[in-house]
């Protein structure tokens, strides 16, 4: 069965530094998510991209996250600099096109910012 | 207001008993709503979803979930709990904010009691 790939699983950064996460799609997804999930709460969307363009980001603090999908295929979620409220999972998921169901999602990367 | 909610953070019910979680749901027109578990430091996997048609789904592991319209609920259900249901479960509905999306619930644990 397909999967949507993320790494690194665990991250652990020093407040101030660079952390970088990144998503491999299902091949042939043309919708890309990135989520945010703090502990006991939801997944949020942060980012969401069709191919290579940016659809959605209002959620996306802009002043020190940044995201990328050059070719349209895998992904890039930056943080810089790292802030202790940013400890969470962060989340990828894929889907064909951009109808809102038939999402995949990755085992996500676990950030932890001391 | 939340455009989904889930009313419980916490639901426990013993081996072998019926389960519910709830859901209810706050979008105009026809919703589409989905259900994903979590397992620890996982990704979110798909039960579930409704789109049309028969007001009760079936979906994996011997999940079900009731759509009622008049009490705009999606309530996550099944016969006879096992311990290995034991997990995080969210609701979630499909959103137009300048593309399709979908937003979460906050979560409920299941905890299955041996």
């Amino acid at each position: 069965e397909a999967e949507v790939a993320q790494s690194p699983r665990y991250k652990i950064t020093e407040k101030s530094q660079a952390v970088a996460f990144w998503c491999d799609p299902i091949s042939g997804h043309a919708t890309l998510y990135w989520y945010r999930q703090i502990l006991g709460q939801g997944p949020e969307l942060l980012v969401q991209f069709q191919d290579e363009s940016v659809v959605d980001d209002s959620q996306l603090p802009k002043d020190r996250f940044s995201a990328e999908r050059l070719k349209g295929v895998d992904s890039t979620l930056k943080i810089q600099p790292a802030e202790l409220g940013d400890s969470a999972m962060y989340l990828c998921a894929s889907s064909l096109s951009g109808d809102g169901y038939g999402y995949t999602f990755g085992s996500g990367t676990r950030l932890t910012v001391v | 207001a939340q455009s989904v909610a889930q009313p419980e953070d916490q639901v426990n019910v013993a081996e072998g008993n019926p389960l519910t979680v709830k859901c209810t749901y706050s979008v105009s027109g026809n919703p589409y709503l989905f259900w994903y578990v979590q397992y620890p430091n996982r990704g979110l996997q798909f039960l579930l979803k409704y789109i049309t048609g028969d007001n009760l789904v079936k979906g994996s592991y011997g999940f079900e979930a009731e759509f009622n319209k008049s009490q705009t609920s999606f309530h996550l259900k099944k016969p006879s709990a096992l311990v290995s249901d034991s997990a995080l479960y969210f609701c979630a509905v499909r959103e137009w904010a300048g593309s399709y999306q979908l937003t979460f619930g906050k979560g409920t644990k299941l905890s299955v009691i041996p």
